[in-house]
């Protein structure tokens, strides 16, 4: 169980366009959700705090409006890149923690290389 | 205030040999310690963690850590590494049982095993 599903994996996109990924917790209830950035060879940069039905909580340095995210429902949380530019290409991952019996460690998705042409 | 450091940018080892991959914390209250594992273009997976009781964790995959209190330490262990386990490995720490389980992840170690 504890399975963390990020879609796409990979998008290429031209520049000044809008990009949506998404994260959704496919057996279990996410009370909380984490979206990262990270760059080649480096750690996970923190990027906002998402919890259902509330607004996201943005690290320091963060574009809230560079970086929409978006908690709907207790299993599926979206970001979305708008009008990216080359700059943003990264790996982006999300994770997220349980609900019920949650044992402390997050589930992570298996990431989204946006490309930005 | 949290955080937490892996001295070692890369571990190398032969296939068959002990490996080692180093972290550090620093946590204002009790630590919550855990370990991932990241293959290339994947997201992480979970190895083990540290939240309470024995000092000694077993984890995924043959991994073990020891927690060592006095040296602020939790070093994950492996008897016989094999060269599937070459990838990117992260220590990461908490220090509230709360849960928003948000963690400080450390930079990370490349661990490349070879035949």
């Amino acid at each position: 169980g504890a399975v963390v599903s990020q879609h796409p994996s990979w998008v290429i996109c031209k520049s000044g366009t809008s990009v949506k990924i998404e994260c959704r917790s496919l057996d279990f209830q996410a009370t909380t959700m984490f979206w990262y950035r990270q760059f080649p060879k480096q750690s996970l940069m923190l990027m906002a705090t998402s919890n259902e039905g509330s607004k996201a909580t943005y690290e320091q340095g963060v574009e809230k409006d560079k970086f929409l995210i978006n908690h709907a429902s207790l299993t599926l949380s979206t970001l979305t890149v708008t009008s990216a530019h080359p700059e943003d290409s990264s790996f982006y991952i999300c994770s997220a923690s349980r609900r019920v019996q949650n044992t402390g460690e997050l589930f992570f998705g298996e990431g989204s290389r946006l490309t930005v042409l | 205030a949290q955080s937490v450091a892996q001295p070692e940018d890369q571990v190398n080892v032969a296939e068959g040999n002990p490996l080692t991959v180093k972290c550090t914390y620093s946590v204002s209250g009790n630590p919550y310690l855990f370990w991932y594992v990241q293959y290339p273009n994947r997201g992480l997976q979970f190895l083990l963690k540290y939240i309470t009781g024995d000092n000694l964790v077993k984890g995924s995959y043959g991994f073990e850590a020891e927690f060592n209190k006095s040296q602020t330490s939790f070093h994950l262990k492996k008897p016989s590494a094999l060269v599937s386990d070459s990838a990117l490995y992260f220590c990461a720490v908490r220090d509230m049982p709360d849960s928003w389980g948000k963690l400080q992840f450390g930079a990370g170690t490349q661990v490349v095993v070879t035949p």
